[in-house]
């Protein structure tokens, strides 16, 4: 199966720092890849699909790059609803596997 | 307004079996895929089991592979999971999850999640 890495575990930042997570596929997926928000006690929120378009509702400083088995999450200002764990995904093959999880943290 | 309503959950000892539910509203439900989803206590999201929106095509992570079954009544609007031979590793939060059409996987909504213990 392909593995999904995800780096760094966790980050400490401050609001309005600009946030960068990557995720690293073991096999081409060529932008089969999503990505999730998920705060303490409640469901993960879909954020990014096909590695770089915008779920609707989700605002602009959450991005998507990548394609192939490199692939980023960037927030440009990051702001205080922001502070979460987050997950890359990818969606090529079944199984669609996880990433480890990427703590935003104060 | 899409929502996803799991039931069925609970304590169950090792060995023992459970259906799990999510009723479905506010779309469609034939038109889409849908997945399980879990999270053990402290961990990651492990993706579990995906059916699509006709019900003719599952799969299934190698950890439940020939343990858990997924199916759907599209009828109903409902969603199961049937787990049978539990384990301790199965001890997790399952949740419900809707896709982006009858063959598309990505997670468009979550319900809240539906615990599942193993234990002795």
């Amino acid at each position: 199966d392909i593995e999904m890495t995800q780096s760094p575990s966790s980050v400490s930042a401050s609001v309005g720092d600009r946030v960068a997570i990557t995720c690293q596929a073991s096999q081409e997926i060529v932008n089969f890849l999503a990505w999730y928000q998920q705060k303490p006690g409640k469901a993960p929120k879909l954020l990014i699909y096909g590695a770089s378009t915008l779920q609707s509702g989700v605002p602009s400083r959450f991005s998507g790059s990548g394609s192939g088995t490199d692939f980023t999450l960037t927030i440009s200002s990051l702001q205080p609803e922001d502070f979460a764990t987050y997950y890359c995904q990818r969606g090529n093959t079944f199984p669609l596997t996880f990433g480890g999880g990427t703590k935003v943290e104060i | 307004e899409v929502q996803l309503l799991e039931s069925g959950g609970g304590l169950v000892q090792p060995g023992g079996s459970l259906r799990l539910s999510c009723a479905a509203s506010g779309f469609t439900f034939s038109s889409y895929a849908m997945t399980w989803v879990r999270q053990a206590p402290g961990k990651g999201l492990e993706w579990v089991s995906a059916i699509s929106g006709s019900g003719s095509n599952t799969y299934y992570s190698d950890s439940v592979r020939g343990r858990f079954t997924i199916s759907r009544d599209n009828s109903k609007h409902t969603l199961y999971m049937e787990m049978n031979d539990l384990r301790a590793e199965d001890t997790a939060v399952y949740y419900c999850v809707k896709g982006c059409g009858s063959e598309c996987y990505w997670g468009y909504d979550w319900g809240q999640g539906n615990l599942v213990t193993v234990s002795s």
